[in-house]
């Protein structure tokens, strides 16, 4: 089955620096990856995703990046704030519909004022 | 975004008591799934559920879980005889294709 790895477990940025958390995979046919922002005591929220036929995707300060033939992909915050600080988690699955999320392990995110 | 809700947020519970955890889906997300995270780890997949059937079950997902939508609307997990180790946050997913949106859990401890 597929394993999902994440690094870093902890990150801590000064606030408006950038961020990067990292993410591997080891099922060639995952085509779907998104990430997602966990607070305190609630459920993961979806941020961003992109899929295999993509390389990178952009939405305002938030970027992904994917390297297929590496089974690797990224998340970047610029400029971060406050609250971006949370758990941030990346996923994949086959995207066939209806597919199970494989999750990394999470990174603490932790913006210094 | 859509909104999936969750009832209980907190659920206390004897060992060897049943449990029923309850999610109200996104209207026209026809896929289902729960979730669980123990605490401080990453979150698992338990069951998918689609068109009134069960698609994938994960090996954590034994003979004491159960899902339904006994009202062709709202979404459950039932957690027949409890024991220490389900003690998790339990979240429902809900969504269309492979999006999926989760909703803010039940908190579920054992005791």
């Amino acid at each position: 089955g597929e394993n999902v790895e994440q690094h870093p477990s902890t990150l801590s940025v000064q606030e408006g620096d950038s961020a990067v958390i990292k993410c591997t995979y080891s099922d060639s046919a995952s085509n779907y990856f998104p990430w997602y922002k966990q607070e305190l005591g609630k459920g993961p929220q979806l941020i961003i995703d992109i899929r295999s036929n993509v390389g990178e995707k952009k939405d305002q300060r938030i970027a992904v990046t994917l390297n297929k033939t590496a089974k690797h992909f990224s998340l970047h915050i610029t400029e971060t704030q406050p609250e971006d600080s949370a758990v941030y988690f990346c996923a994949a699955s086959p995207n066939f519909g209806n597919e199970k999320l494989t999750f990394g392990t999470g990174t603490r995110l932790t913006i210094i004022p | 975004e859509p909104e999936v809700t969750q009832t209980p947020s907190h659920q206390v519970t004897q060992m060897g008591q049943e449990v029923i955890l309850r999610c109200v889906p996104i209207s026209n997300h026809l896929y289902f799934y729960w979730y669980r995270q123990i605490l401080g780890q990453k979150v698992e997949f338990l069951v998918s559920f689609y068109n009134n059937e069960i698609s994938e079950k994960s090996e954590i997902f034994d003979d004491q879980f159960s899902v339904e939508r006994p009202d062709g609307s709202n979404f459950t997990l039932k957690i027949r005889s409890t024991k220490l180790e389900d003690s998790a946050m339990y979240f429902c997913a809900n969504g269309w294709g492979e999006t999926q949106y989760f909703g803010p859990g039940t908190r579920l401890l054992v005791l």
